[in-house]
């Protein structure tokens, strides 16, 4: 089955800096990529996604990067705030009509010093 | 549009009893996933429900079971709690590969 790794596990920033976090995946059909973060108490919140036939796609100070050869995938926070603060995850899927599963990864705990 | 909502948000339970979770999927979803997320195992995937049939399962005890009700609603049961049971579980509903989150319900196990 799918293995998705995440790293780092913590990330302390200061407010402004950029905060990156990477994550690689074993399966090689997996073609859809979702960002989650999570604040305390609360349910993951979807904040990016990007599909296996596109390399990078752009939200405001959010983005994220697939290379698909190496099998990697990251998300870049630029100009990070205090409500950045927040465990963020990446997950890999293979969508097919016969179920989606999403596989996560451990998880980074992202502190944004102000 | 309202969110996926789960009932109910906290619940403490004695070992070896059962318990019984609902979620209410975003109006017009149909897929809803359970997911338990752990301190140590992360966040794993329980199973899926799609049109009342489960449609994929994940790695845990028979003792964790399922259903989804002609309306979307899901609930998930697990019997015979263990202490390891403790965790937030989570539920996702879909319309079609993106999953929106609830806001789970913690359970303690004592």
């Amino acid at each position: 089955g799918e293995n998705v790794e995440q790293h780092p596990s913590t990330l302390s920033v200061q407010e402004g800096d950029s905060a990156v976090i990477k994550c690689t995946y074993s399966d090689s059909a997996s073609n859809y990529f979702p960002w989650y973060k999570q604040e305390l108490g609360k349910g993951p919140q979807l904040i990016i996604d990007i599909r296996s036939n596109v390399g990078e796609k752009k939200d405001q100070r959010i983005a994220v990067t697939l290379n698909k050869t190496a099998k990697h995938f990251s998300l870049h926070i630029t100009e990070t705030q205090p409500e950045d603060s927040a465990v963020y995850f990446c997950a890999a899927i293979r969508i097919k009509a016969a179920g989606n599963k999403l596989t996560f990864g451990g998880g980074t705990r992202v502190l944004v010093k102000p | 549009k309202a969110g996926v909502t789960q009932t109910p948000r906290y619940l403490i339970k004695t070992r070896g009893q059962q318990v019984t979770l609902s979620c209410s999927p975003i109006s017009g979803h149909r897929s809803v996933s359970w997911y338990q997320q752990t301190p140590g195992q992360g966040l794993q995937f329980l199973f899926e429900y799609f049109s009342e049939t489960q449609r994929n399962k994940g790695n845990f005890p028979g003792r964790f079971s399922g259903r989804q009700f002609s309306n979307s609603r899901s609930e998930m049961n697990v019997s015979t709690l263990e202490l390891g049971d403790s965790a937030l579980y989570l539920c996702a509903s879909s319309l079609l590969e993106t999953q929106y989150f609830g806001p789970g319900t913690r359970l303690l196990v004592l």
